[in-house]
């Protein structure tokens, strides 16, 4: 059973432009959870989707989006790229309200 | 949210147990505790959960305090491979994707 896929892997932005990150999901699972990691603030909680609808939502500003499709993929968006925002990004699938089975996440580094 | 308290960092040898301390005075009745682990440069990964009673299972076994204020995740016999950094979430049954992870224990095993 394949594992959840993050691309890309490693990405250099620099400060102003967008990003789109992408996240695949284990076969079956219906939600996908984005988190992002620093080494100050550990992981934080971005948003959750289920079922192409936003369930939860973390204390993140309105610069990170996401959106999930019919077939369960999800992406999520930074715009306006700040230097604060270089960090490793995490997406986690699961059934429902179960277990998390994270990817390797996405690289970000803010130039 | 409840909050959770854990040794920044702990050491252990091969082949010997490790007990992975985890405070969370302020969790709810309904809250379950989970542990996650993160190897280097993976994302992190699901090691076990409790409710009220003792948990076992091939990774780890999970003791909880008869108070819930506070929990341990234990290795039996600690590997290489068991160096990472291990995470105690309360998870909330209901809406638990909004999570506080904190940053965890680092645990360094040698050998």
């Amino acid at each position: 059973k394949a594992g959840v896929t993050q691309t890309p892997r490693y990405l250099i932005k620099t400060r102003g432009q967008q990003v789109t990150l992408s996240c695949s999901p284990i076969s079956g699972h219906r939600s996908v959870s984005w988190y992002q990691q620093t080494p100050g603030q550990g992981l934080q909680f971005l948003f959750e989707y289920f079922s192409e609808t936003q369930r939860n939502k973390g204390n993140f500003p309105g610069r990170f989006s996401g959106r999930q499709f019919s077939n369960s993929r999800s992406e999520m968006n930074v715009s306006t790229l700040e230097l604060g925002d270089s960090a490793l990004y995490l997406c986690a699938s699961s059934l429902d309200t179960g277990e998390l089975f994270f990817g390797e996440g996405s690289r970000l580094t803010v130039l | 949210d409840a909050k959770t308290t854990q040794p920044n960092s702990m050491e252990s040898n091969e082949e010997e147990p490790v007990h992975l301390p985890c405070n969370h005075s302020t969790i709810s009745g309904t809250d379950y505790i989970h542990w996650y682990r993160q190897l280097p440069s993976q994302g992190p990964e699901y090691v076990i959960h409790g409710l009220t009673s003792n948990v076992n299972n091939r990774m780890a076994s999970l003791a909880i305090a008869e108070d819930r204020k506070s929990s341990t995740l234990i290795l039996h016999r600690a590997t290489l491979r068991d160096a990472a950094v291990y995470y105690c979430i309360p998870q909330n049954a209901g809406n638990n994707r909004k999570l506080i992870w904190g940053l965890g224990t680092s645990l360094a095993v040698n050998p």
